[in-house]
């Protein structure tokens, strides 16, 4: 069984530009989880897609919003790029919520320049 | 919110030596996992084990849920093991996929 695959793998942007990235989870998974990691910040948790609807999101401004297709495919943009923007994004996958075992993409590296 | 502290940060070895990594957490939890984080950032999943010990090859793991703690044993470590690992929990609010991940054990191995 295929894992979670995140596209782009790596991403240059300038400040102001916005951006989307890609998740599919691993084939039957229906949660899909986004985290954000920093070397100031470590991972951090960003928003929770289930059956196409956001259940939680972490701390973070309007700019970072998401969404889950009917084929449980994420995506996640950010507007208005800024320099503290440039991270490690990695998708998470899980088969239904609530004490399941996460599972997680290669993730997206984002350089804002 | 949960709180969830790693020790060591940094730990260096001989190939060969044994070691143990902690992870304490401040509240009950349902889900912890541990993760190693290999040099390219994926995070690969090594035990889902919010209570109980497992044990998979050279790596096992022990969590005391009523203590609020759990370990990762690394036997025999291979220079391969190098990396991070981190140990993350959600807490026992239920109705959330949201992990809170601890600042993670930096492991080098020395040949």
């Amino acid at each position: 069984k295929a894992g979670v695959t995140q596209t782009p793998r790596y991403l240059i942007k300038t400040r102001g530009q916005q951006v989307t990235l890609s998740c599919s989870p691993i084939s039957g998974h229906r949660s899909v989880s986004w985290y954000q990691q920093t070397p100031g910040q470590g991972l951090q948790f960003l928003f929770e897609y289930f059956s196409e609807t956001q259940r939680n999101k972490g701390n973070f401004p309007g700019r970072f919003s998401g969404r889950q297709f009917s084929n449980s495919r994420s995506e996640m943009n950010v507007s208005t790029l800024e320099l503290g923007d440039s991270a490690l994004y990695l998708c998470a996958s899980s088969l239904m919520r609530n004490q399941e075992t996460q599972y997680f993409g290669p993730g997206t590296r984002l350089l804002v320049l | 919110g949960i709180q969830v502290e790693q020790s060591p940060p940094d730990l260096i070895l001989q190939e060969g030596a044994n070691s143990t990594l902690r992870c304490n957490f401040s509240d009950s939890v349902n889900n912890l996992q541990w993760f190693h984080q290999n040099p390219w950032g994926q995070l690969i999943n090594l035990f889902y084990i919010p209570s109980g010990t497992k044990q998979n090859g050279r790596l096992s793991a022990t969590t005391v849920a009523t203590e609020r703690y759990s370990l990762l044993y690394i036997s025999s470590s291979q220079t391969t093991d190098s990396g991070v690992y981190f140990c993350a929990v959600d807490g026992t609010q239920g109705g959330s996929e949201k992990l809170v991940f601890g600042k993670g054990t930096k492991l080098t191995v020395n040949p």
